[in-house]
C-alpha cells in the first residue's frame, strides 16, 4: 500500500449500534498514525496519535487501535449517537518525511435517531 | 485560549490572480502546516514551516510558497491561480514534536472562476 485508504467511504448506524472503521496505511518506514474527526462547519479535531505497535487509545466511547506490522489500524464507536456524525480522517507520518501527514479520504458516519 | 484562526473565510478568484491566505496559530505552538482539501479527497499536505523555515514539502507546484513570521504565524501565496485551485486550504499548528497531533483552523474556502 503506497498510499493511506480508509473503508468504508460512508457508514449510516442507527443510535446505539456499535461501529468500526479501518485505515490502511504503510507499514514500512511507519512513523506515526493520527485519527481526527470532522464535523460539518468545524475544524478538524484530533482524537488520537498512535506510535507502537499493538498501541490502544480511548477516549469516552471511542477507542483505535494499531497494528504498524501489517499497516492498519481501527477506530471503534461504541453505542452511537448522533452528535457522532461526522468524517472520521486518518493520516499516516512515515520516517523518510516525518513531517508531512498523508490522510486518508475519511469515513462519512452517519448517525440515526 | 485562542485556537487556531484562518483568513479569510472565503475568497473568490479569477484564474491567473495570486492569492494569499493567513493563519495564526493556537497559542504556544511553534509549527505550522498547510493543506489543500478537494471535493470528496482528504487534505493534502502542501508544507510545514518551523523556525520561519520550509521543513517540508508536499507535491505542490513552485507557484504555491509560504511565509512563517517570528510570531509564528504564517501565509500561503498561491500565484497564477488555476481552476484547480478551488478548495478548501486548511492550516494546522502544533509544537514542535512529531507525537504531537495538529491543531486546525476552519480553513478558507477558495473559489477561482
Amino acid at each position: 500500500i503506497l498510499n493511506v485508504e480508509q473503508s468504508p467511504q460512508s457508514l449510516h448506524v442507527q443510535e446505539g449500534d456499535s461501529t468500526n472503521f479501518t485505515c490502511s496505511f504503510p507499514s514500512s518506514n511507519f512513523y506515526a498514525l493520527h485519527w481526527y474527526r470532522w464535523e460539518t462547519a468545524k475544524s478538524p479535531e484530533a482524537l488520537f496519535v498512535m506510535t507502537l505497535n499493538g498501541d490502544e487509545k480511548k477516549k469516552g466511547r471511542i477507542s483505535a487501535t494499531l497494528n504498524t506490522k501489517e499497516g492498519y489500524s481501527y477506530l471503534y464507536i461504541k453505542g452511537s449517537q448522533p452528535e457522532d456524525s461526522a468524517t472520521y480522517l486518518c493520516a499516516s507520518k512515515g520516517m523518510d518525511s516525518s513531517y508531512k501527514l498523508i490522510f486518508g479520504s475519511g469515513t462519512r458516519l452517519l448517525v440515526r435517531p | 485560549d485562542a485556537g487556531v484562526t484562518q483568513s479569510p473565510t472565503h475568497l473568490i478568484k479569477t484564474r491567473g490572480q495570486q492569492v494569499t491566505l493567513r493563519c495564526s496559530p493556537k497559542s504556544g505552538h511553534d509549527t505550522v502546516s498547510w493543506y489543500q482539501q478537494a471535493l470528496g479527497q482528504g487534505p493534502q499536505f502542501i508544507f510545514q514551516y518551523y523556525e520561519e523555515e520550509e521543513r517540508q514539502r508536499g507535491n505542490f507546484p513552485d507557484r504555491f510558497s509560504g511565509h512563517q513570521f517570528p510570531n509564528y504565524s504564517s501565509e500561503l501565496n498561491v500565484n497564477a491561480l488555476l481552476l484547480g485551485d478551488s478548495a478548501l486550504y486548511l492550516c494546522a499548528s502544533s509544537l514542535g514534536t512529531n507525537y504531537q497531533p495538529q491543531h486546525f483552523g476552519d480553513g478558507t474556502r477558495l473559489s477561482i472562476l
